[in-house]
């Protein structure tokens, strides 16, 4: 099982579209949560972050569910602009930090 | 410019050559990662430094791959005797962190390696 797990889409909605993906994790100890973006032949940018009690930042809301392990990433009203692959980044460890990235899920919001 | 930099931006080699990209990553940063990218995956992990110390290394660095961060500043990734496999985006990340806090890490625009 990968450490780190997202359904690799691609989703194709409309624009207006609510679309929601979710992220699976293995490690029971991992610590902090984060989505990032990635746009095409571009370097990951952050997104936002997770937090226990789940937050919102305009159209995009993150939740995070550590029984079930796994965190979710809500985008509502979708616009063309957020076609991009989101990533689900994971992060575990003492001492030594490990930063686990999701292979991505593709998002294509179209007109 | 105070973001992560990282140089070459692309290089092309021949298999067998060894080749070293450099990571100049936000200066106050004390934290650095190397990935790898390959199409349609997501970032593998690769090494870890904190500081000068390299803390973690993947099992997908192979004893021909090496990293070093000799200053706790700037890094290098040097790989040996390329193979058409290490054919990848590699990406370098920094970011700040203390005790088990972990903040945003922000990434270089990556070396995008191609052997032929």
């Amino acid at each position: 099982r990968k450490e780190v797990e997202q359904d690799p889409g691609p989703f194709n909605v409309p624009e207006g579209a609510t679309v929601a993906f979710n992220c699976t994790y293995s490690n029971s100890a991992s610590q902090s949560f984060f989505w990032y973006r990635q746009d095409c032949r571009k370097e990951p940018k952050l997104l936002m972050s997770v937090y226990s009690s789940g937050n919102e930042d305009g159209r995009f809301t993150a939740q995070l569910n550590r029984a079930s392990q796994y965190i979710s990433l809500l985008i509502r009203d979708s616009k063309l602009s957020d076609s991009a692959t989101y990533l689900c980044v994971v992060n575990w460890g003492t001492g030594g930090f490990k930063t686990i990235f999701g292979a991505g899920t593709r998002l294509f919001v179209k007109a | 410019d105070t973001g992560v930099s990282q140089d070459p931006r692309h290089k092309i080699t021949k298999r067998g050559q060894n080749v070293t990209f450099r990571c100049d990553p936000i200066s106050e940063h004390n934290r650095l990662y190397w990935y790898r990218q390959t199409l349609g995956q997501g970032p593998e992990f690769l090494t870890y430094f904190q500081n000068e110390a390299q803390l973690e290394k993947s099992r997908l660095l192979s004893d021909r791959f090496s990293a070093e961060r000799p200053k706790g500043s700037f890094s290098t990734l040097e790989i040996q005797r390329t193979e058409q496999g290490d054919s990848a985006m590699y990406l370098c990340a920094s970011s700040f962190g203390g005790g088990d806090g972990v903040t945003e890490a922000f990434f270089g625009q990556g070396t995008r390696l191609t052997v032929v």
